[in-house]
């Protein structure tokens, strides 16, 4: 069973550009969260979705960032005009159900500079 | 979601067990207590998580007192590899997302 799988690893985008981060779920997995950890800082949440459904997104910020996991594909994060303080790993994280009672694994990272 | 409080930092020789102390007085019933643990700058890696009783898996044990108050992780034989910043988390049953500290730096010194 594969891991949780983000691509790119590392992307490199010009300030007011888009940037979109793809997360595909481990297998089973209908739930997916995204995280952002700056440079020396730590994790910091930012949305949840299930299946086509937006659940949390109380840690996006509110311009420029959008999130979607549609029914077929991968989840996707996007970015739109990037600034420099966008720079940062994004992690992708899935779980079987979205109680308590299971586990949450998480993807590689996506580490994104914007120059 | 309960807070934690974790030390910030922790050594810990190479071949010992690491025990790695959590506090979250204000649990409530229904919340999971989860470890994590972040190597360098990679993904977090589920390590293990409990609701009452003692855990242990494959990666390490967790301790939780009667109380519900706090926690241990035990790493049983530590190895270089090990060194990673540990993160206790309470997560309630319906409380999706997980919340990060700064969590425990733990430094496995050969």
């Amino acid at each position: 069973n594969a891991g949780v799988m983000q691509n790119p690893r590392h992307l490199v985008r010009r300030r007011g550009q888009e940037a979109r981060l793809r997360c595909s779920p481990m297998k089973g997995h209908s739930h997916v969260y995204w995280y952002r950890q700056l440079p020396e800082e730590g994790l910091k949440f930012m949305v949840y979705l299930q299946k086509e459904n937006i659940i949390d997104e109380s840690g996006m910020p509110k311009e420029r960032f959008s999130a979607e996991f549609p029914k077929e594909g991968p989840s996707i994060l996007r970015i739109q005009q990037v600034v420099r303080g966008d720079s940062a790993a994004y992690f992708c994280a899935s779980s079987v159900t979205g109680t308590g009672k299971a586990e949450a694994f998480f993807g590689q990272g996506t580490r994104l500079t914007v120059v | 979601d309960a807070k934690t409080t974790q030390p910030t930092s922790m050594d810990c020789a190479e071949g010992r067990a690491a025990n790695l102390p959590c506090n979250h007085s204000t649990i409530s019933g229904n919340e999971y207590v989860y470890w994590y643990r972040q190597i360098h700058s990679q993904g977090p890696q589920y390590i293990i998580h409990g609701l009452k009783n003692n855990e242990t898996n494959e990666m390490a044990s967790l301790i939780i007192t009667e109380d519900r108050k706090s926690s241990t992780l035990i790493l049983p034989h530590a190895t270089l590899r090990d060194t990673a910043v540990y993160y206790c988390i309470v997560r309630g049953r319906d409380g999706n997302k997980l919340v990060f500290g700064a969590g425990t730096i733990l430094r496995v010194k050969s």
